[in-house]
């Protein structure tokens, strides 16, 4: 239903390092800017990385972002067990005149 | 600080109508676009409308275009989602979030803990 994909899970050991991809078009991720979000269990989202790769402050450079053409991708690195969380991207859709959200990415520290 | 709290919910009947709210404070509201955010129990975060500073523009979602309504009150600092014609998929948690420019676009950077819509019969 959603016009960003996301892998549905990723995992790693602590301190390994994690990328998540989100997929979409030349009518959203393509010519808009990308955003991240973090969701906590329980909690609402936070803001996580936003214009493709800017932090907010107060968030750790251990989280990355990247664009390239119509797919984004969220980077974490030296993973820690306060990282579990569902993440998603999000932009603008030109065509639809609409924020769309990713279909969300559960991180797991193994 | 920054606050959003969202109130209103509950359960409703398939068809019928809900009002939600959002209080703000810690800023000044009539200065941000504010948006409403909706997930389904288990499921990923659906963006559901937004709305102008003075209410002059809003845009929705396909799904709930002609059934909800986003509007707000600067007066009063509160924002509103009116459901009406309300459905089984409707169920979900409601955020509010502000919508503000940072860097080069507008962002959700806050948002409110959620109010629960149950549409059961």
């Amino acid at each position: 239903q959603s016009v960003l994909t996301q892998p549905p899970s990723v995992s790693a050991a602590p301190g390994q390092k994690v990328t998540i991809s989100c997929s979409g078009s030349s009518s959203n991720i393509g010519n808009n800017y990308v955003a991240w979000y973090q969701q906590l269990p329980g909690t609402a989202p936070k803001l996580l990385i936003y214009d493709n790769n800017e932090r907010p402050s107060g968030i750790p450079d251990r989280f990355s972002g990247s664009k390239s053409g119509t797919s984004a991708t969220l980077g974490i690195t030296g993973l820690q067990t306060g990282d579990e969380a569902d993440y998603y991207c999000g932009t603008w859709d030109s065509s639809l005149s609409a924020r769309v959200f990713g279909t969300g990415t559960k991180v797991t520290v193994l | 600080e920054v606050h959003l709290v969202e109130s209103g919910g509950g359960l409703v009947q398939p068809g019928g109508s809900l009002r939600l709210s959002c209080a703000v404070s810690g800023f000044t509201f009539s200065n941000y676009w504010m948006s409403w955010v909706r997930q389904a129990p288990g499921k990923g975060l659906e963006w559901v409308a937004n709305i102008k500073q003075d209410g002059s523009a809003t845009y929705y979602v396909d799904s709930v275009k002609g059934r909800f309504t986003i509007s707000r009150d600067n007066a009063k600092n509160s924002l509103y989602l009116q459901m009406d014609s309300l459905r089984a998929d409707d169920t979900a948690v409601y955020y509010c979030a502000r919508e503000s420019l940072i860097g080069r676009d507008y962002y959700d950077s806050d948002w409110g803990q959620g109010t629960l819509v149950t549409v059961s019969s």
